[in-house]
């Protein structure tokens, strides 16, 4: 099991730029490294969607509609994994998860979440 | 539109089932194993139903998965008022590489 705990979200202007974090805990059996990672996000009123992967070969994949504005990466020397989003509009304001890559082709474990309000 | 097409919504009285499906919208995508995940609001996703049918410990036996084709369905039996929230399926596509959700299904319990 592991413990996932997002942040860095907050208010921010249209157009600028942001970075969210996750920082994983409570590692039993495998470290950070071995874990790819997912991003997905969910704006209010609306479903899940997927943002980005990083495989724990530092491989990532991004969403056609996100590509060229997100970074995703990771330090696992610290067991974080980071997301950066540039030229915000109000459409992304959303919640924002990390979550494990799971051996079985899915997603399995989650953080709580971290919100993003982007202001006009 | 998700490449993945669920219903908005389902009903039934407590201690019915219902069905949800999960079908690809576009034959393009190329995938194999379908999951489910259950989400209530304000909380984060939580995975239940993996590789189309096996079920993650601690998830009851009422919830239930089958694939047939390029459809998947996930069955809720015995519903309760704590099966009320929304459920997602989702894949990931091997020919895109990219991992696709479904539109998501609310569940209510009458």
């Amino acid at each position: 099991q592991v413990q996932l705990v997002e942040s860095g979200g907050g208010v921010v202007q249209s157009g600028k730029s942001l970075r969210v974090s996750c920082a994983a805990s409570s590692l039993t059996g495998l470290p950070f490294s071995a874990y790819g990672m997912h991003w997905v996000r969910q704006a209010p009123g609306k479903g899940l969607e997927w943002v980005g992967f990083i495989t724990n070969a530092e491989r990532t994949y991004y969403a056609d509609s996100m590509k060229g504005r997100i970074i995703i990466s990771r330090d696992n020397s610290k067991n974080t994994l980071s997301l950066e989003i540039s030229s915000l509009t109000v459409e992304d304001a959303a919640a924002y998860y990390c979550a494990t890559d799971g051996p079985n082709r899915d997603i399995d474990q989650w953080g709580q979440g971290t919100l993003v309000t982007v202001s006009s | 539109q998700s490449a993945l097409t669920q219903p908005p919504s389902v009903s039934a009285a407590p201690g019915q089932k219902v069905t949800i499906s999960c079908s690809k919208s576009s034959s393009n995508i190329v995938s194999d194993y379908v999951s489910w995940y259950q989400k209530f609001p304000g909380t984060a996703p939580k995975l239940l139903i993996y590789e189309d049918n096996k079920r993650p410990s601690g998830v009851p036996d009422r919830f239930s998965g089958s694939k047939s084709g390029t459809s998947a369905t996930l069955v809720i039996a015995g519903l309760q008022t704590g099966d009320e929230a929304d459920y997602y399926c989702g894949t990931w596509d091997t020919r895109l590489t990219v991992w696709v959700f479904g539109g998501g299904t609310k569940v209510t319990v009458l």
